[in-house]
């Protein structure tokens, strides 16, 4: 099983609204990520878990909450996102975080904040 | 601090024609070079990493990368273009303080006509 696997493909939410997104590797991978990608550039980072323990949080706001319940699961938790927030959230794994380590990245889950 | 610029927005390419996708690097240690490719609505794929010592690197689909150290470039390039190629494609730089981040181009969306 070489795949990251993310869920929901979309979501749709209102600025209220509390929702979470999850992603699932099972490659025996230590490092997660999320990133943000906007239509037409390149991803941006907002997390590093490595070991289940977060590394690097880029001045993401507190509206995104991330999780890593155990060493296959990531969670990125919404709550009163602002329509700005709307992109595609991709996460990504790697063996680990070495520096010569490639990233495996999911499908992504489209999000539209209204 | 590392990074990587690719030039072109989009480079198009008739089929069965060789296809060149520029990438220029800036590090401040060892290069930890990539290239990853995104379909449409779709995570990205790894498509290849730098080898330390290696000028010409072999990766997926018949796509190889071009180091040139006195040029600070790693182009991405194909012998035979099919229409299939057509994609977004990133350059990337792994962060050698840790590990932790991998640094995106802008992206390059080449297009190949049949």
């Amino acid at each position: 099983d070489t795949e990251v696997t993310q869920t929901p493909k979309h979501l749709v939410m209102g600025m209220t609204n509390k929702k979470s997104l999850k992603c699932e590797q099972h490659m025996g991978h230590r490092a997660m990520y999320w990133y943000k990608q906007k239509a037409k550039k390149p991803p941006e980072l907002m997390f590093v878990y490595s070991y289940e323990k977060l590394s690097i949080n880029e001045s993401v706001p507190s509206r995104f909450s991330p999780e890593c319940p155990n060493s296959s699961l990531l969670n990125l938790h919404l709550h009163a996102l602002q329509p700005e927030d709307s992109a595609l959230y991709l996460c990504a794994s790697s063996q680990r975080t070495a520096t010569n380590e490639k990233l495996f990245f999911g499908s992504g889950t489209q999000l539209s904040v209204l | 601090a590392q990074s990587v610029a690719q030039p072109e927005d989009q480079v198009n390419v008739a089929e069965g024609n060789p296809l060149t996708v520029k990438c220029t690097y800036s590090v401040s240690g060892n290069p930890y070079l990539f290239w990853y490719v995104q379909y449409p609505n779709r995570g990205l794929q790894f498509l290849l990493k730098y080898i330390t010592g290696d000028n010409l690197v072999k990766g997926s689909y018949g796509f190889e990368a071009e180091f040139n150290k006195s040029q600070t470039s790693f182009h991405l390039k194909k012998p035979s273009a099919l229409v299939s190629d057509s994609a977004l494609y990133f350059c990337a730089v792994r962060d050698d303080t840790g590990g932790f981040k991998t640094i995106f181009g802008a992206g390059t969306r080449l297009f190949v006509k049949a």
